[in-house]
């Protein structure tokens, strides 16, 4: 069976860090190409960022509003993707889910979620 | 301002079909496959169509469709279950970042 389980989340200061953890299992991870999508309350889905598999070259993009802030890492060897938040501000408020890319075009597996709240 | 644009909302009532849809431009959907994701109550998403393909588990009753900008996901015979919020979303070659779109709420009358 297929599980990505989220942890890391909690309440922190506007201008803190954060590092979230997925550990991944039931699946291959080392060739899957992983993505974070957060959700801010009320709102829909946003992309965050993703990484590419080892093989892959390993390379990660980041979105516009997240980008300089954020970086995504993976260990495969512990089959964990990593979301590493620094300078968080108050939008970045969320449930952040880490989801597996398909070669469609689309996310496949999600895992629960994990909620960063920012605030002061 | 979302990159892809869905309904805000549809209804139906049981056993009807309805059709949802999601507009993007020749940079994204135009050339990229669509992914359907169903959101229960808040809960974490569930894919339900990727390109035109079913997960695992999917019901046969939800089924994916494109044509040039505009995707589509149909679900033929509705069942009270499937009152969810319903997201696609796409990789957009311009912004170089998968994007998506506003959702659409779907109640079963």
């Amino acid at each position: 069976e297929v599980q990505l389980v989220e942890s890391g989340g909690g309440l922190v200061k506007p201008g803190e860090s954060l590092r979230l953890s997925c550990a991944a299992s039931g699946f291959n991870f080392n060739n899957a190409w992983m993505s974070w999508v957060r959700q801010a309350p009320g709102k829909g889905l946003e992309w965050v960022g993703r990484i590419r598999s080892k093989s892959d070259a390993g390379t990660t993009e980041y979105a516009a509003p997240v980008k300089g802030r954020i970086t995504i890492s993976r260990d495969d060897s512990k089959k964990t993707l990593y979301l590493q938040m620094n300078s968080l501000k108050t939008e970045d408020t969320a449930v952040y889910y880490c989801v597996t890319e398909s070669a469609d075009d689309a996310f496949h597996m999600w895992g629960q979620g994990t909620m960063v709240t920012v605030s002061s | 301002q979302s990159a892809l644009t869905q309904e805000a909302s549809v209804s139906g009532t049981v056993g009807q079909k309805v059709t949802l849809s999601c507009t993007g431009n020749t940079n994204n959907i135009g050339i990229y496959g669509v992914g359907w994701y169903q959101q229960i109550s808040h809960g974490a998403p569930k894919t339900v169509m990727f390109g035109h393909s079913l997960p695992s588990g999917i019901p046969d009753r939800f089924s994916g469709s494109k044509s040039g900008t505009t995707a589509s996901l149909t679900i033929s015979g509705l069942q009270p279950e499937d009152e969810a919020d319903y997201y696609c979303s796409t990789w957009d070659n311009s912004l170089n970042g998968w994007v998506f779109g506003g959702g659409t709420k779907l109640t079963v009358l």
